[in-house]
């Protein structure tokens, strides 16, 4: 099984720089992604690690570290779309041969006020 | 091109009734999974296929079913539902079913009453 930790509710300011973070602990572990997902719409991929360290793209920056079971996501410069729920997922290998699982985090509303 | 399509939108059922939900997943994807997401949680994951066959399968009782056609396209079938079956029921593929990121569709919005 899994347990993933992130925070309830974030609020930050427009312009500003956030950082939400994620803990995990989990058995074979296989890939830690993050999704944003807008009131009554669908996650959309926003970035995925499987190793240590860090991957930008463009406003979003995700780190990851195995060994302290840690990852956040880093948005820069915020703009009002970017109010939304961020989802933490851990992959694993699922029951069934070659299947794979995510287990997602509650979630994270950020709230990006002006 | 068109994403992952699910239907309906919205679906209002009774407690005990048996409900269907249907999911078309991005053309060339021959995996797909649906997941349930409750108002303020993450998604959880309810089953996998992968060529029309079960590849996994979480922490639902039996009357969570599902099946995967010849043209990939998938049924999730909830029977005698219960009043916490209400939720949003997400769909997602990916190409192969590993180590490949997932597309989700809108969801449909289960209500039990």
């Amino acid at each position: 099984g899994q347990n993933i930790d992130q925070p309830t509710e974030m609020t930050a300011t427009e312009g500003a720089i956030v950082q939400i973070n994620c803990t995990y602990q989990t058995s074979g572990f296989n890939g830690l992604f993050w999704y944003q997902q807008h009131a009554g719409e669908a996650p959309t991929f926003l970035s995925y690690n499987v190793l240590d360290g860090l991957e930008e793209k463009g406003r979003f920056s995700s780190f990851l570290s195995r060994s302290k079971g840690y990852s956040y996501l880093l948005l820069k410069e915020l703009q009002m779309k970017d109010s939304a729920s961020y989802l933490c997922a851990v992959r694993e290998l699922g029951s069934g041969a070659g299947s794979y699982q995510l287990t997602f985090g509650k979630g994270t509303k950020l709230s990006v006020i002006p | 091109d068109a994403g992952v399509t699910q239907s309906p939108t919205h679906l209002i059922k009774t407690r005990g009734q048996q409900v269907t939900l249907r999911c078309s997943p991005i053309s060339g994807h021959k995996s797909v999974s649906w997941y349930q997401q409750v108002l303020g949680q993450g998604p959880q994951f309810i089953f996998q296929y992968y060529e029309k066959e079960e590849r996994g399968r979480g922490n639902f009782p039996d009357r969570f079913s599902a099946r995967q056609f010849p043209n990939y396209s998938s049924e999730l079938n909830v029977n005698a539902l219960l009043l916490g079956d209400s939720a949003l029921y997400l769909c997602a593929s990916s190409l192969a079913g590993g180590n490949e990121k997932l597309f989700f569709g809108s969801g449909t919005q289960l209500s039990v009453l």
